[in-house]
């Protein structure tokens, strides 16, 4: 099995930029596409990046997806952030028999 | 439009059992990956389980295995998750998805709470 590992919390001001990122162990984060999920407080996650950089129709292009191979890291990034952003974050990647959550990030506008 | 909605949730005491389904519409239900996925109280997602459109293909994460089993019925649009030997760190909302390019569409959860 591998994990999936994202920091606890990022904090910015509405209209700066903010990456987040989710770093694999246990194998090449570019061998299974990995995802990104959006959940504010009281809701079902919903999905704002799908396999490292694409996005869903609805999902307004301030949001971008990547994966460094170097760093075994996927990352998304959020630009001209607004306060509707602040919400919880998920990476999310697979293997043959397993699918993975990181832990989840924090992210607060303020 | 694409529907989840799950239910079958509730309270029970440890070691007892639950059986949790999800109805499907909007989508051809029988060529469609599910999955259960759950979030304890104030914590992140841990997928629990994956079945494959023919139920060809049956998966579990390592906490539930042995004790959950997932099933799903195309005829009724539905899927379901019968929990067994229940534990106290079973308690969350679970939800159920629909995996195609990611977790395309979740319903919006039914709570377990197990407790004595």
């Amino acid at each position: 099995n591998f994990m999936l590992t994202q920091p606890h919390s990022v904090s910015e001001s509405p209209g700066k930029t903010v990456t987040i990122s989710c770093t694999r162990s246990g194998g090449s984060i570019a061998s299974n596409y990995v995802h990104w999920y959006q959940q504010r407080p009281g809701t079902s996650p919903t999905i704002v990046i799908y396999e490292d950089n694409q996005r869903p129709s609805g999902v307004p292009d301030r949001f971008s997806g990547s994966i460094d191979s170097s760093s075994n890291s996927a990352s998304l990034t959020i630009s001209g952030l607004k306060t509707e952003d602040e919400a919880d974050y998920y990476c999310q990647s697979y293997d043959t028999t397993n699918r993975v959550f990181g832990g989840g990030t924090k992210l607060t506008v303020l | 439009q694409v529907r989840l909605v799950e239910s079958g949730g509730g309270l029970v005491k440890p070691g007892g059992s639950l059986r949790l389904s999800c109805t499907a519409s909007g989508f051809t239900f029988s060529d469609s990956y599910m999955s259960w996925i759950r979030q304890a109280p104030g914590k992140g997602l841990e997928w629990v389980s994956y079945i494959s459109g023919s139920s060809y293909m049956i998966y579990y994460g390592d906490s539930v295995k042995g004790r959950f089993t997932i099933s799903r019925d195309n005829a009724k649009n539905s899927l379901y998750l019968q929990m067994n030997s229940l534990r106290v760190e079973d308690t969350g909302v679970y939800f159920c998805a629909r995996e195609y390019r990611g977790y395309e569409q979740w319903g919006q959860g039914t709570l377990v709470t197990v407790s004595s």
